[in-house]
C-alpha cells in the first residue's frame, strides 16, 4: 500500500532563517506530488505541484521554492523565512486525475 | 482565477440531526469535483471524486450529489454523530491540460452528543 511521509510535524523559525520541508511517497512510482499552504482563515492554497523529477509548476509567486530530487521525493525550501510564510503545510500525491493523498502536515510558525 | 465557494463557514448540529452543505463551482470547462473530510489532527481524506452531471454517491450515512450545468454539489450527512466532526473541503478540476484541484474554505461541523 501507497504511504505518505512528511515532516516535521512542527517548526518554529526566526524570521530570515531559512526551511526545509521534506515529503516522501513510498509504494508507487512516478506520482505527481504537491505543497498546499493553509493560513489562517483560508482554505488550502496550491503552492507547487511535480509530475515528475525536476518538473516544477508555481502556482502562485512567493517566497518558496519547491524540488524533486528523486521520484518520490518532494522539498519544500525558503532561503529567508517571512511572518506571512506561518501556516500549516501540506504536502500530496495522486495519479493522474485520482483522488489526493495527504500527508500529516507541518505547522509552520515564523517568529 | 477559479472561485469555489462553501456554505455555510461552519455548522453545529445535536447527535442524531440530519445536515447537509453546498459546494458552488465554474459551471464551464467542468472536469471533476472532490469531497474531503478533514478532521482535526489529522490529514485531509478523500469521501467523494465526482464526474457526471447527476453524480450521487454514497459512502455510510454521507451522501453527495452532483449539477455540472449549474455548478453545484450537496454533500448530506444523515443522522449526525459525533465523529462526523470535521472540516468538509470541495474541490474542482477544471478540464484543460494537465489541471489542478481548487479548494474551497470548507464547512467546519460540530456535532454535540
Amino acid at each position: 500500500s501507497q504511504t505518505i511521509h512528511q515532516w516535521p510535524a512542527t517548526l518554529v523559525q526566526p524570521v530570515g532563517s531559512p526551511l526545509s520541508l521534506e515529503c516522501t511517497v513510498e509504494g508507487t512510482s512516478n506520482p505527481n506530488l504537491y505543497w498546499y499552504r493553509q493560513a489562517a482563515g483560508r482554505g488550502l492554497q496550491l503552492l507547487f505541484y511535480s509530475v515528475g523529477i525536476g518538473q516544477i509548476s508555481s502556482e502562485v509567486p512567493q517566497n518558496l521554492s519547491a524540488s524533486r530530487p528523486q521520484d518520490r521525493q518532494f522539498i519544500l525550501s525558503s532561503k529567508k523565512l517571512l511572518l506571512s510564510d506561518s501556516g500549516f503545510y501540506l504536502c500530496a500525491w495522486d495519479r493522474v486525475r485520482s483522488p489526493l493523498h495527504f500527508g500529516n502536515g507541518t505547522r509552520l510558525t515564523v517568529t | 482565477i477559479l472561485n469555489v465557494e462553501q456554505s455555510p463557514q461552519s455548522l453545529h448540529v445535536q447527535e442524531g440531526d440530519s445536515t447537509n452543505f453546498t459546494c458552488s463551482f465554474p459551471s464551464s470547462n467542468f472536469y471533476a469535483l472532490h469531497w474531503y473530510r478533514w478532521e482535526t489532527a489529522k490529514s485531509p481524506e478523500a469521501l467523494f471524486v465526482m464526474t457526471l452531471n447527476g453524480d450521487e454517491k454514497k459512502k455510510g450515512r454521507i451522501s453527495a450529489t452532483l449539477n455540472t450545468k449549474e455548478g453545484y454539489s450537496y454533500l448530506y450527512i444523515k443522522g449526525s454523530q459525533p465523529e462526523d466532526s470535521a472540516t468538509y473541503l470541495c474541490a474542482f478540476m477544471r478540464n484543460s491540460g494537465y489541471s489542478t484541484l481548487t479548494f474551497g474554505k470548507g464547512t467546519m461541523l460540530l456535532v454535540s452528543p
